[in-house]
């Protein structure tokens, strides 16, 4: 069985960073591709990173510089390091993957991410 | 980047309706689009892929169509654990783009 497992989210403060991990099972993340989606609270899904099987990344507009998608194969572990944090970064953020490129079967729990003075 | 928007962005029903929503691309997508359910406090759900797939588990009630830039959700015969929002996401380029959602609610 597929599972993921988000952690690393909290309280932080402008320009501060943080790292976010995801935890797999059932599963090789390296197999896969991975994503991390995130969720402003009250508002809708915005794709955030993805990292291929090969290890090539893309990322969107908005955390382009900031932010880095990785992994650890021997851990089968995701993540994803934040910095510059801004508010506008505050959200659920979700791993997430799929059998098919882009489309997301499974999810994790999310993590929550607050950025505030 | 490839824009999704979906309409309605709310929408009331009854149990036993059918609703439609729709979705449409800036830019033709093939039939690389996906549906999600997400409930509050709750990761979302895939329910269909590539426009009209069934991901397994998922009630007949629900399905999809469309290619190109046009998509349509239907669910039939609503049932209480619909009740939810809907989101589309394009499947064929990254930035691999979401619609805004759409909110099902209970009339």
């Amino acid at each position: 069985e597929v599972q993921l497992v988000e952690s690393g989210g909290g309280l932080v403060q402008p320009g501060g960073s943080l790292r976010l991990s995801c935890a797999a099972s059932g599963f090789t993340v390296s197999s896969n591709f991975m994503s991390w989606v995130r969720q402003p609270p009250g508002k809708g899904l915005e794709w955030v990173s993805v990292i291929y099987s090969g290890g090539g990344t893309h990322y969107a507009d908005s955390v382009k510089g900031r932010f880095t998608i990785s992994r650890h194969n021997s851990e089968n572990t995701l993540y994803l390091q934040m910095n510059n944090l801004r508010a506008e970064d505050t959200a659920m953020y979700y791993c997430a993957t799929g059998i098919k490129i882009y489309t997301l079967d499974y999810w994790g729990q999310g993590t929550l991410v607050t950025v505030s003075s | 980047d490839i824009q999704m928007t979906q309409s309605p962005s709310s929408v009331s029903a009854s149990v036993g309706d059918r609703v439609t929503i729709t979705c449409r691309a800036s830019q033709g997508i093939d039939i690389w689009l996906a549906w999600y359910q997400q409930k509050p406090g709750k990761a979302p759900k895939l329910l269909i892929y590539a426009a009209s797939t069934l991901q397994s588990g998922v009630p007949s009630r629900f399905s999809g169509s469309g290619s190109g830039t046009d998509f349509t959700l239907t669910i039939t015969s609503l049932q209480p654990e619909d009740f939810a929002t809907y989101y589309c996401q394009q499947a064929n380029a990254v930035p691999p783009t979401f619609g805004q959602g759409t909110r099902l609610q209970i009339k």
